[in-house]
C-alpha cells in the first residue's frame, strides 16, 4: 500500500527559529514529491521535486529529495507567525496514475 | 478563473438526503481532482478526470458517490443517501498537463459538507 509519512506531527517554536519538516514515502512508480502550505481552506503550493540531491528554494523556505533513502525536508528560517500553518507532503505516481498520496500534515506554529 | 472555484462553501443537510458539490477549475486547466479531508486526517484521493473522461475512479468509497464532468470544465460531485461519516472538506484541484505529465495540482477552498 502506498504510504507517506509525515514528521513530527505538530511543532511549535518561537519566530526567528529555523525549522525542519520531514516526509518519507513508500510508494509504487515514483514520480514526483510536492509540498503544501494549508492555512485555513486551500493547500497552496509551495514545490515540486522530481531529481534527487537538487535543492529548490523560495525565499526562507528551501527543500529537497532524496530518491534513494526515500525521503524530503522542507526547511524554513527566520520563521515569522505567518508561517503557522499545516504543511502537507505529498507524492505522484507516474502518468496514469495521477492522484496525489497525502501525508497527514505537520502542524506548525510560531510564537511571538 | 484565477483560481480554482468551489460551491457550496458550507453545506448541513440531514442523512439520507442527497448533496452535489461543485468546481469549477482553472481556466485551460485539463486535468480535475476530487479529495476528501476528514478531521485529523490527510487528503484522501477520491477521483480525477483527463477531459471529460474519468481514468481513476479508484478512490470513490461506495456506490453512493458519483462525479461527472461536462464541456471539460465543471464537475460535480455527488453523493446520494448521505451518511454521517460522509461529513469532511471535499477539495477540488486542477492542473495542466504538459508533454504527457501533471503540473502541480491547485486547490479550491473546498465544501465542508455536515450531515446531522
Amino acid at each position: 500500500e502506498d504510504k507517506v509519512v509525515q514528521s513530527p506531527l505538530s511543532l511549535v517554536v518561537h519566530e526567528g527559529d529555523t525549522v525542519t519538516l520531514n516526509c518519507s514515502y513508500e510508494v509504487t512508480n515514483f514520480r514526483s514529491l510536492l509540498w503544501y502550505k494549508q492555512e485555513k481552506k486551500a493547500p497552496t503550493f509551495l514545490f515540486m521535486l522530481t531529481s534527487s540531491g537538487i535543492e529548490k528554494k523560495s525565499g526562507r523556505l528551501s527543500s529537497i529529495l532524496d530518491k534513494k533513502e526515500l525521503f524530503s525536508i522542507l526547511n524554513i528560517t527566520a520563521t515569522q507567525t505567518g508561517d503557522s500553518a499545516v504543511y502537507l507532503c505529498a507524492v505522484a505516481q507516474v502518468f496514469g496514475n495521477e492522484k496525489l498520496t497525502f501525508g497527514t500534515g505537520t502542524r506548525l506554529t510560531i510564537i511571538p | 478563473g484565477a483560481g480554482v472555484s468551489q460551491s457550496p462553501s458550507n453545506k448541513v443537510t440531514e442523512k439520507g438526503k442527497d448533496v452535489e458539490l461543485r468546481c469549477d477549475p482553472i481556466s485551460g486547466h485539463t486535468a480535475l481532482y476530487w479529495y476528501r479531508q476528514s478531521l485529523g486526517q490527510g487528503l484522501e484521493f477520491l477521483i480525477y478526470f483527463q477531459g471529460n473522461s474519468a481514468p481513476d475512479k479508484s478512490g470513490l468509497p461506495s456506490d453512493r458517490f458519483s462525479a461527472e464532468r461536462t464541456g471539460g470544465s465543471v464537475s460535480t460531485l455527488t453523493i446520494q443517501r448521505t451518511q454521517q461519516e460522509d461529513s469532511a472538506v471535499y477539495l477540488c484541484a486542477s492542473s495542466l498537463i504538459d508533454r504527457g505529465f501533471s503540473q502541480p495540482q491547485h486547490f479550491g477552498d473546498g465544501t465542508r459538507l455536515s450531515i446531522l
